[in-house]
């Protein structure tokens, strides 16, 4: 199985500051024939489901604010929040889907300072 | 608009059956793949999985001798039995529509908690 470990556990970011999760993978998640990367980011607020934000490591989902966006390739990935608002407090979980067992970073809770 | 609702027993003893069903509304289940992920209370996500419209299935081999999952497109549901089960499966279990195989999830139900409890 591919391990996904995220730093940190957990931040605190006063409100219109930027945050950045970080997502380290086991093994590379970059597939050579399409250059992509099978990595994708989920908010988790209390009482929720996961919501999709980032999938392909850098592409937004629909409807997902620009303050959000994804980078890095093979085993190093980043989740940023450019301007952190309330509704952004959550715990983030990265994933790959390179390979199944699909699996998930064990989350890091945002809060604010 | 997609929706997925899980529903299902929420309470169920050591060594016996939990089964849930996922009823799907907004898109056919004869498109894309279908995935049961589970998360223990105050703890994080665990994939249990997936099924395709096909039928085929793939499962997290840490389950796979006690998980079968199947397709309803009558109804346009899928469904997740798990067996012997134990305290350590106690979580909210959610499903969601998986795209790609493996593939990330765009959609996804409400969860429900099921405890294992005698």
């Amino acid at each position: 199985d591919i391990v996904m470990t995220q730093s940190p556990d957990s931040l605190a970011v006063s409100l219109g500051e930027g945050a950045t999760i970080n997502c380290k993978s086991s093994q590379s998640v970059l597939y050579s024939s399409n250059t992509k990367n099978y990595l994708a980011w989920y908010q988790q607020k209390p009482g929720q489901p996961p919501k999709l934000l980032i999938y392909w490591a850098s592409t937004r989902e629909s409807g997902v604010p620009d303050r959000f966006s994804g980078s890095g390739s093979g085993t190093d990935f980043t989740l940023s929040i450019s301007s952190l608002q309330a509704e952004d407090v959550a715990v983030y979980y990265c994933q790959q889907y390179y390979s199944t067992p699909q699996t998930f970073g064990q989350g890091t809770k945002v809060e604010i300072k | 608009q997609v929706q997925l609702q899980e529903s299902g027993s929420g309470l169920v003893k050591p060594s016996e059956t939990l089964s849930l069903t996922c009823t799907v509304s907004g898109v056919s289940i004869t498109t894309y793949s279908w995935t049961w992920i589970r998360q223990p209370p105050g703890k994080g996500l665990e994939y249990i999985g997936f099924l395709f419209y096909s039928g085929s299935t793939n499962y997290n081999p840490s389950l796979k001798s006690r998980v079968t999952t199947s397709l309803d497109t009558s109804k346009n549901q899928f469904s997740l039995r798990l067996t012997s089960v134990t305290a350590a499966d106690t979580a909210v279990y959610y499903c969601a529509r998986q795209r790609g195989a493996p593939g990330y999830f765009d959609f996804w139900g409400r969860g429900t908690l099921v405890t294992v409890s005698s």
